[in-house]
């Protein structure tokens, strides 16, 4: 039971262009997301994050949107760059069982930025 | 160093065989996680510390699996009687109590033959 989803595996966009990289939740009681970039080899780190009781969060080139009625969220990256090449996981958390710590993540989506 | 730090970051073992894997979180955070990644899934949360309190070991696969954290720093996670499946990349976190901002250690490879 995947309770956050990335439906895209992979993605590749031109150097300039804008990336989006979705992600669909099932749990109604999730109520703080984040997106974590991870190069090969190395760990996730943390990119960007959004409470439920904001729809966006800006960052740089980095933009999170929010539709709680459709249980989804997006990062933007505007340019995207070559070295934004990663994967990109999403990660959400709630209080359910009070387990507000504990990060569920989806498998990731494979992004390529193309000089 | 200033990160999360784990060794081994390559390990080969055979079935049957114990492992341990370490982590040192970051200075002065109260907060630990264990994730681990098996090929093509997202990470699995696995147990989690904070402070002095009880652990969350909700996320242990089977009693072949247990962590300690030592004096509120240093963590130990053991896998006892290998399994093939047991073969994934074990990711290390701390963060500042629970902030969800992670911060990850680059992972201990753990392949079971």
């Amino acid at each position: 039971d995947q309770q956050v989803k990335q439906n895209s595996p992979s993605l590749s966009v031109q150097e300039g262009r804008i990336s989006i990289l979705n992600c669909d939740y099932t749990n109604s009681m999730f109520d703080y997301f984040l997106w974590y970039k991870k190069y090969p080899a190395e760990g996730p780190t943390f990119l960007i994050s959004i409470s439920s009781i904001k729809d966006k969060n800006e960052d740089g080139r980095f933009t999170v949107f929010l539709n709680k009625s459709a249980k989804h969220l997006s990062l933007h990256i505007v340019p995207s760059q070559p070295g934004d090449s990663a994967v990109y996981f999403c990660a959400a958390s709630g209080h359910s069982g009070g387990s507000n710590y504990k990060l569920t993540f989806g498998k990731g989506t494979l992004l390529t930025v193309n000089p | 160093g200033a990160g999360v730090s784990q060794s081994p970051s390559n390990k080969v073992t055979e079935k049957g065989k114990d492992v341990e894997l370490r982590c040192d979180p970051i200075s002065g955070h109260t907060a630990l996680y264990w994730y681990r990644q098996s090929l093509g899934q997202g990470l699995e949360f696995l147990i989690y510390f904070q402070g002095n309190s009880a652990p969350d070991k909700s996320g242990l696969p089977s009693d072949r699996f247990s962590a300690e954290r030592t004096g509120g720093s240093v963590s130990t996670l053991t896998i006892q009687r290998t399994q093939q499946e047991d073969s994934a990349v074990y990711l290390c976190a701390s963060s500042l109590k629970n902030t969800g901002e992670l911060f990850f250690g680059e992972g201990s490879r753990l392949t079971v033959l």
